[in-house]
């Protein structure tokens, strides 16, 4: 697609449930990032993809967070049994690996815990 | 590691007046730096960056940023700030095959 795509766009789910969340990022684009945002607030990181390995993953909040990346392309952010103070919205941006160039920022998923 | 700070958590200007977003950052290697805007219940926009040459960069809506490396700062400037500038700005930076990482954010509010 033409730009970064997230799924679903909004979430409720119940406290405890899993939930995963989609990035389709730019097609070609190496780099993908994950981050977390509050109501109102700023970025908070959470993990980096280059191709398929996650050089840093140290803003994942807890062990209920986990994500992965195939053939370069999608990844998933799962978080286990959800708590209400997951509650926010995820954003997802890719760019390429030339460094060169700015992340697309997907629209996000609003996840509301419940 | 790396590092952006954006010392200021609001900024208010009246309606043409100048406007002016902070922003310094930490960075090994070269830097490579960009500013990004959010209006209210939207994703981020890319405002402008810095990769190389010309220390003063244009960018989107009237908006330029000045890379100064002596005081590893990249400020935001427009001339004259309009009501619909007032949004969520981020600064952000990266080195080469490296994450990026954003400031805190600056809320700006242009009145009328």
């Amino acid at each position: 697609g033409a730009g970064v795509s997230q799924s679903p766009s909004n979430k409720v789910t119940e406290k405890g449930k899993d939930v995963e969340l989609r990035c389709d990022p730019i097609s070609g684009h190496t780099a993908l990032y994950w981050y977390r945002q509050s109501l109102g607030q700023g970025l908070e990181f959470l993990i980096y993809f280059q191709g398929n390995s996650a050089p840093d993953k140290s803003g994942l909040p807890s062990d209920r967070f986990s994500a992965e990346r195939t053939g370069g392309s999608v990844s998933t952010l799962t978080i286990q049994r959800t708590q209400q103070e997951d509650s926010a919205v995820y954003l997802c941006a890719s760019n390429g690996r030339a460094g060169l160039t700015e992340a697309f920022f997907g629209q996000g998923t609003r996840l509301t815990v419940v | 590691a790396q590092s952006v700070a954006q010392p200021e958590d609001q900024v208010n200007v009246a309606e043409g007046n100048p406007l002016t977003v902070k922003c310094t950052y930490s960075v090994s290697g070269n830097p490579y730096l960009f500013w990004y805007v959010q209006y209210p219940n939207r994703g981020l926009q890319f405002l402008l960056k810095y990769i190389t040459g010309d220390n003063l960069v244009k960018g989107s809506y009237g908006f330029e940023a000045e890379f100064n490396k002596s005081q590893t700062s990249f400020h935001l400037k427009k001339p004259s700030a309009l009501v619909s500038d007032s949004a969520l700005y981020f600064c952000a930076a990266r080195s080469n095959d490296y994450k990026l990482s954003f400031g805190a954010g600056t809320t700006v509010t242009v009145r009328a």
